[in-house]
């Protein structure tokens, strides 16, 4: 089973600014991960595939990179409304397709 | 626009059976494969098992494997999840996904269903 390691657990980040998250899989996933945001009493939504193709409807705040280990979530111009669980899936190998633990972004 | 539509929350007692529906668009349901994420109280999302349903092909996780069972009703676009016996630790939220490319197991979920809650207390 492929571990997924998101960091930091939690981001605290000033309105306008950047926040970076981190995922980290144990071993090589090419490209295949995708990132969702996780709002309080919702559904997660598929914010990122292909570790940087932006799903529909998604803003070109968000931004994907990375291959093999290691990826970047990087969120531009934060606005009130990404406050959120974020979280990281492997789908290069199966079963099971794997999650991280998340990174809950807080606005300052 | 494409939604997969849950049914509504259940409470329920350790040992009593249960079957959770999710209903698809008709024009995309049999041609991408639907899945189970479970997310328990405040925790992250686990990946349980997938269906396709234009022929009931259906894989789990081994964590889940013989702990539940993921069926589908191809002519009504719905698919199952059911337990025979639940235990107070099946207490969780429970999402059908939809893979985003046609075919492909290997794939992000594009499409979410609201959810349903399955609390599980004597």
């Amino acid at each position: 089973e492929i571990v997924m390691t998101q960091s930091p657990a939690t981001l605290s980040v000033s309105p306008g600014e950047r926040a970076t998250l981190s995922c980290r899989a144990s071993q090589s996933v090419s490209s295949s991960l995708a990132w969702y945001q996780q709002k309080p009493g919702q559904a997660p939504r598929l914010l990122i595939y292909g570790a940087s193709g932006r799903a529909t409807g998604i803003p070109d705040r968000f931004s994907g990179s990375g291959s093999g280990t290691d990826f970047t979530l990087i969120i531009n111009r934060l606005e009130p409304e990404d406050s959120a669980v974020y979280y990281c899936q492997q789908y290069n190998h199966w079963p099971p397709l794997t999650f991280g633990g998340g990174t809950k972004v807080e606005i300052k | 626009e494409v939604q997969l539509v849950q049914s509504g929350a259940e409470v329920k007692k350790p040992g009593e059976s249960l079957k959770i529906s999710c209903q698809g668009s008709r024009n995309s349901f049999t041609t991408h494969w639907i899945g189970w994420v479970r997310q328990m109280p405040g925790k992250g999302l686990e990946w349980m098992g997938i269906i396709y349903p234009d022929d009931s092909d259906t894989k789990y996780s081994p964590s889940f494997e013989g702990h539940v069972t993921i069926s589908v009703d191809k002519s009504s676009t719905t698919a199952y999840l059911q337990w025979s016996s639940l235990k107070a630790s099946d207490t969780a939220m429970y999402y059908c996904v939809r893979h985003f490319q046609k075919l492909v197991i290997n794939d992000a979920f594009d499409v979410w269903g609201q959810g349903t809650m399955v609390i599980v207390s004597s």
